[in-house]
């Protein structure tokens, strides 16, 4: 079992969708990134956590410590959102372990 | 435009050779980056580096040093390569009080 899960893997929706996407990880963390990396390009970090919820523009991100567990969300998702969304953590020994990523596709 | 960029994408080299890796930022960032993500997708931070102040992950060699000729470059060095070395680097940069890191595409090595 891999130290984070992410589903799922593959995810296609309609534009204007909420899209949700989990990780969950069994390491204790001090923080966790979502990461967006778009085909032939960079990898950006979108939120880093280590409690509680973000917001930025229409993409919120959740974390639930207690229960190793964190969530993306997009709202009205646009066909630009279409990416890899990664999740990693970064474990006791500063060390960021990255979950396999969830290829995100919107359709017009 | 990459807002982070890396040179070489592969660098495919021998045991005990010099080597080095570039990193380019035009984000205006006044933070950089060098992880290390070895076989097992584990991410380590290397350094962190910004005009002011060269953080080091005591656990790395010192044959890998950080060269920063100037705020929009941090680019890697590696000397006598061994095959441990073998892995994908990655730069990034912040603005360091935002926290929010970007990352080049990496630099897969290859140590023969």
């Amino acid at each position: 079992k891999n130290e984070v899960e992410q589903s799922p893997q593959n995810l296609t929706a309609q534009e204007g969708e909420f899209i949700t996407i989990n990780c969950s990880y069994s390491v204790g963390i001090s923080a966790l990134h979502w990461l967006q990396q778009h085909p032939g390009g960079g990898i950006v970090s979108l939120f880093m956590l280590s409690s509680g919820k973000k917001k930025h523009g229409r993409l919120i991100a959740t974390i639930n410590i207690q229960e190793k567990h964190s969530s993306l969300h997009i709202t009205a998702s646009h066909p630009r959102d279409s990416a890899v969304y990664i999740c990693a953590v970064v474990d006791s020994n500063y060390q960021l372990i990255w979950g396999a990523g969830t290829k995100l596709i919107i359709k017009p | 435009d990459t807002a982070v960029s890396q040179t070489p994408k592969y660098l495919v080299t021998q045991m005990g050779n010099d080597k080095s890796i570039k990193c380019e930022q035009n984000l205006g960032h006044d933070t950089m980056y060098w992880y290390k993500q070895d076989s097992k997708k584990f991410l380590k931070i290397m350094f962190s580096y910004n005009n002011k102040e060269l953080i080091i992950n005591e656990t790395v060699p010192n044959r890998f040093s950080p060269k920063s000729p100037d705020k929009a470059h941090l680019n890697l060095h590696i000397n006598s390569l061994e095959l441990g070395d073998s892995a994908v680097y990655f730069c990034a940069s912040s603005q360091l009080a935002k926290n929010i890191q970007y990352f080049g595409a990496g630099t897969r090595l290859s140590v023969l």
